[in-house]
């Protein structure tokens, strides 16, 4: 059983703060990290899904690393706004498509 | 594409009523899962399919529960009988599947279930 670990728990920020997140997860069996972005009411968006050893990907302001040998991955917003307040949630994938989620961490941007 | 489709998206039930929860996947995809988030466990896969099949039922809570997929476009998810421990909202989620690719989940709106 995957062990999801996501911090800090909640970010409270101003806008126009660069903010970032961590999401580690067992090395071994390791076969894709995937970052979603919940908001309120809504249900869970995909943002990025990863597979290799030092994978970067980005979607406009948002961008994510992945070290599959040391078991983390961070999520980097930059130039933060109030829109980008969410829950951000990341999930290991051993093989065979069966993702395990962190708890998440709640992101809340004051303008 | 709709997306994915659930139904109904509100359901309030006594305890010991039957609920089942519908569930319509993206076009193309053959993947299907059913997750359930309270806050105490986040949000935690019960059960997934491929091709309809299912392949690790191992976070499906008890008996009371279970799921079918009897074909592409429809899976559903059973309660009998329903608890007050139950309450909860109940995610369906599609993918692609490939054995060499991660795909990205698409998540349904999700049924808000209450057991009173």
């Amino acid at each position: 059983i995957l062990n999801v670990e996501q911090s800090p728990q909640s970010l409270h920020v101003q806008e126009g703060d660069s903010t970032n997140f961590t999401c580690s997860f067992p090395s071994s069996n390791f076969y894709a990290l995937h970052w979603y972005r919940w908001e309120t009411a809504k249900s869970p968006e995909a943002l990025f899904v990863m597979t290799l050893n030092g994978d970067e990907k980005k979607k406009g302001r948002i961008s994510a690393t992945l070290n599959t040998k040391e078991g983390y991955s961070y999520l980097y917003i930059k130039g933060s706004q109030p829109e980008d307040s969410a829950t951000y949630l990341c999930a290991s994938m051993e093989y065979g498509n069966k993702l395990v989620f962190g708890a998440g961490t709640i992101l809340r941007v004051k303008s | 594409d709709a997306g994915v489709i659930q139904s109904p998206r509100h359901e309030v039930t006594e305890m010991g009523q039957e609920v089942t929860l519908r569930c319509k996947p993206i076009s193309g995809h053959n993947s299907l899962f059913w997750y359930r988030q309270t806050m105490m466990r986040g949000l935690e896969l019960l059960i997934y399919f491929n091709n309809n099949v299912p392949i690790d039922d191992s976070g499906m809570p008890e008996d009371r529960f279970s799921a079918k997929m009897p074909n592409a476009s429809f899976s559903t998810l059973k309660i009998q009988p329903s608890e007050p421990r139950d309450s909860a909202v109940y995610f369906c989620a599609s993918s692609r599947s490939s054995g060499r690719y991660s795909y990205e989940q698409y998540f349904g709106p999700g049924t808000r279930l209450t057991v009173t």
